[in-house]
């Protein structure tokens, strides 16, 4: 079975610019988060999809960040403007509707904003 | 605020010796868990313990929970060199399951 996936691995981009991270979540898990660690800190809550519906989007910093999930199948996370402080890795979980607790985490997109 | 502490931040062993890494938090908790990420990899679930609980063994990991404590720790004994990598606690709490993770501890296994 595939894991959880996110592309791309690394993102190099300039501040202003707009970059678009992509999570693939393990095949029937409804349940989608996003997560992200800046230099040095702890890894943070972004934002819970349950299928297409956003549950808890109480940890996106701010409105330049926009979550969606098409179909509840994959979903995007933009950054637009990127800033330098929102440098950092950008990690994807998913999990099945009835055991939200087993989270399975992608290998993260490391987001550099120069 | 930060949820799960974790203690110490960088710990170096020898191969062959235990390691010991603590993690505090703030509330109450539905379930604390254990993740490892290698360099530049994603983070790998190692084990998960629930509220009720007091200890649990997998493999060579142990972890113990004291609820009115409020920590956890997680026991690696007869640490490997492939064991070097970042330890972080993760607790959830209420109904939605969104994990909250302390800074990390960094092993370094010595060969």
């Amino acid at each position: 079975e595939a894991g959880v996936t996110q592309f791309p691995s690394h993102s190099v981009i300039e501040k202003g610019q707009t970059v678009t991270l992509r999570c693939d979540p393990i095949s029937g898990h409804d349940n989608l988060y996003w997560y992200r660690r800046v230099m040095g800190k702890e890894i943070k809550f972004l934002l819970h999809f349950v299928k297409e519906s956003k549950q808890d989007e109480s940890g996106m910093p701010n409105n330049r960040f926009l979550a969606e999930r098409t179909g509840g199948t994959y979903s995007t996370l933009k950054v637009q403007p990127a800033e330098l402080e929102d440098s950092g890795v950008y990690f994807c979980a998913s999990s099945q509707l009835d055991r939200d607790y087993e989270q399975y985490f992608g290998p993260g997109t490391r987001l550099t904003v120069t | 605020s930060q949820q799960g502490e974790e203690d110490p931040q960088a710990l170096s062993i020898q191969e062959g010796e235990n390691a010991t890494m603590n993690c505090s938090y703030k509330t109450s908790i539905n379930n604390l868990q254990w993740y490892r990420q290698n360099s530049g990899r994603g983070l790998v679930h190692l084990i998960l313990i629930r509220s009720n609980e007091r200890e649990k063994h997998s493999g060579r990991l142990r972890v113990t929970l004291d609820t009115s404590k409020k920590s956890s720790s997680l026991l690696i004994t007869a640490s490997r060199a492939a064991d070097t990598a970042s330890y972080f606690c993760a607790t959830d709490a209420g109904l939605d399951y969104k994990l909250s993770f302390g800074a990390g501890t960094t092993v370094t296994v010595r060969a």
